[in-house]
């Protein structure tokens, strides 16, 4: 069984779509990141949430902790939001999601 | 700030052979992070240290595997020998305690 579990594994939308990727995860933690890798390899910190939500732009993250479930929501989607996004938590470990490879069709 | 850096981006090397790979994380996080990401088994924590101090190196495969702090600006994680089966993207991130972490581009490290 994976600690963490996201949903959906890949998601097309069309550019202006809202855009959920759901996260949920069995263990304790102490912080939920939310990661961005773009097709080149490198890696973005997007949030790192303890409770409630944060906003960054068009994007927003939520979290659950009662529920041990996040969210990453992307309002006007765009193309070059496309990429693979990672939900992680930490606390005594460290664990990840197998990601969610998101493509924007303009 | 450059930001994490790491080196060397890529390497190949022959199975047998010593790799080490080096990471200078931002100036003044005090949290570093070593990962590897691989296509089977996507992203792991190797090792992460703080104040220099190794607090977690569950996830460091076996002891080829080693890593070191030996000052707030530089880390190294060492590979001895190498075999195929370590081929994998390793990158490093810093953080400021259990803040937001920022990571390097990543070494690509390729065993034949």
């Amino acid at each position: 069984k994976n600690e963490v579990e996201q949903s959906p594994q890949n998601l097309t939308a069309q550019e202006g779509e809202f855009i959920t990727i759901n996260c949920s995860y069995s263990v304790g933690i102490s912080a939920l990141h939310w990661l961005q890798q773009h097709p080149g390899g490198g890696i973005v910190s997007l949030f790192m949430l303890s409770s409630g939500k944060k906003k960054h732009g068009r994007l927003i993250a939520t979290i659950n902790i009662q529920e041990k479930h996040s969210s990453l929501h992307i309002t006007a989607s765009h193309p070059r939001d496309s990429a693979v996004y990672i939900c992680a938590v930490g606390g005594n470990q460290f664990y990840f999601g197998t990601g969610t490879s998101l493509t924007v069709i303009p | 700030d450059a930001g994490v850096i790491q080196s060397p981006r890529h390497e190949v090397t022959e199975m047998g052979q010593e790799v080490t790979l080096r990471c200078k994380p931002i100036s003044g996080h005090n949290s570093l992070f070593w990962y590897r990401q691989t296509m089977m088994r996507g992203l792991e924590l190797l090792i992460y240290f703080n104040n220099n101090v190794p607090i977690d190196d569950s996830g460091m495969p076996e002891d080829r595997f080693s890593a070191k702090m030996p000052n707030a600006s530089f880390s190294t994680l060492k590979i001895q020998p190498s075999e195929p089966r370590d081929s994998a993207v390793y990158f490093c991130a810093s953080s400021l305690d259990v803040g937001e972490q920022y990571f390097g581009p990543g070494t690509r490290l390729t065993v034949t």
